[in-house]
This record gives C-alpha cells, structure tokens and sequence, in this order.
C-alpha cells in the first residue's frame, strides 16, 4: 500500500459545482497536511494548510482532515474554470522530513 | 509566504552533457533543501535531501553520481545531472521550509523543465 493515495482522474465538472477531492493516508505520523494546485509546467502552489485534525476554510476552498480514518478532503465550491489544474494532496512528518505527495487529480471546469 | 526561486526555469542540452539547476531562498535561510522529479501528468517524487554543509541523502533508485546535490550556503542548493540523456528528461523542482513559515510548510520553486535531446 502506497503511503498517500489519490484518484488521478480526471473530474471534470460543469462551472458552479461543488468539488470534492480526497486522499487516504497509511502513515499515522503525518501531522501536517497540504493541498496544492498545479498548473501545467508550473510548480506547486500551496492552497490550503491544516495541523492535525480538523476543518480549515478559505474563500471557496474548505480543506478537512479526518486523522482517525486518515482521511484528507478539500471541497472548492462555487467552482471556476480558473479552477482547471491539478489538485496534489500532500502530507508530512515532524522534523526534517520530506513532504510526500499524492498523485494529483486532474480537474477540469467547464464553463 | 517565503520565496524560493529556481534557474533555469527551462533549458535544453545535447546528450552527454552536464545541466546545473540553482535553488534559491530568497528572503529566508533553508538548512535543508527538498529535490523533486516529476515526470508528464505523475506526481512529484522525491529524488533527494539536500543539507547545508552535508552530503545530500538520496531515495532508493536515485544514482547519486548522476545527480549531484551541492548546499554550500543556507540560501543556496544547486541539482546537477551528469551526462544526461534522453530518459532524464523531466520537471526539477526544489522545496524549502522557510523560518518564517508554519510547522511543516514548504515552499517551492516553480520548477525547472529539461529536455535532454
């Protein structure tokens, strides 16, 4: 079993939706977990950033962490074909370490 | 947030030849440095750890004398590929955990794109 798991996709939704991206985790020493937009040939930029459990909300974005079914969602409502891109999960360890990233999900607006 | 940039953003070489990608903090000091490959529509994989004044831990599968790691100050890391060949063409991106962050936070580069012909 991979560490981070993450359906690729794509998902492509019609503009307005509601989008709900998740990932699952095996590793239960993460304790810092991200989600990353990624446009083609660009590099990541971080959206959303939560400590532990819990829900964190920012704009149209609402980021979740469920550390007891090691479950991670990001919700982007009301959503934009601006918001075309690929979404990373991404996860991490106290200390020194690395983050780890799930596969990304491709998602698609379509106005 | 902190900034990290890289150079070059894209750079094309003939097979054979070494290709140096610089990673910079620009407004922070990063005693470690993350390298990262990440090959058309797949995640981004780990390739190295780079510390400032150490020898860089490499992943399994990643040859250190192919890919040299050098971090000789805490704003610079800079990625080498020896004698790079067609197969090592992909997106090079650094990260870094800036002081001014929060826990855990890294942030990146925008990348370095190599075409290997």
């Amino acid at each position: 079993q991979k560490e981070v798991e993450q359906d690729p996709g794509p998902l492509s939704v019609p503009e307005g939706a509601i989008v709900s991206l998740n990932c699952t985790y095996s590793n239960s020493a993460f304790q810092y977990f991200m989600w990353y937009r990624q446009y083609s040939r660009k590099g990541p930029e971080l959206l959303m950033y939560t400590y532990s459990s819990g829900n964190k909300e920012d704009g149209r974005f609402t980021a979740q962490v469920d550390k007891s079914s090691k479950y991670i969602s990001l919700f982007i409502r009301d959503s934009q074909p601006s918001d075309s891109a690929t979404y990373l999960c991404a996860m991490r360890s106290p200390g020194n370490t690395p983050l780890v990233f799930g596969k990304g999900t491709r998602l698609s607006v379509i106005a | 947030g902190a900034v990290v940039s890289q150079h070059p953003s894209w750079v094309i070489c003939k097979s054979g030849t070494s290709v140096k990608i610089e990673c910079r903090s620009l407004d922070f000091q990063a005693t470690t440095m993350f390298w990262y490959r990440q090959f058309p529509k797949q995640s981004l994989m780990l390739m190295a750890t780079s510390n400032e004044g150490s020898k860089a831990t490499y992943e399994q599968g990643v040859e250190k004398d192919k890919f040299l790691i050098n971090h000789a100050s805490l704003t610079l890391s800079t990625l080498t590929v020896t004698s790079a060949h067609p197969e090592d063409s992909s997106f090079y991106i650094c990260s870094a955990e800036g002081t001014s962050g929060r826990g855990g936070e890294l942030f990146f580069g925008e990348g370095s794109r190599l075409t290997v012909l």
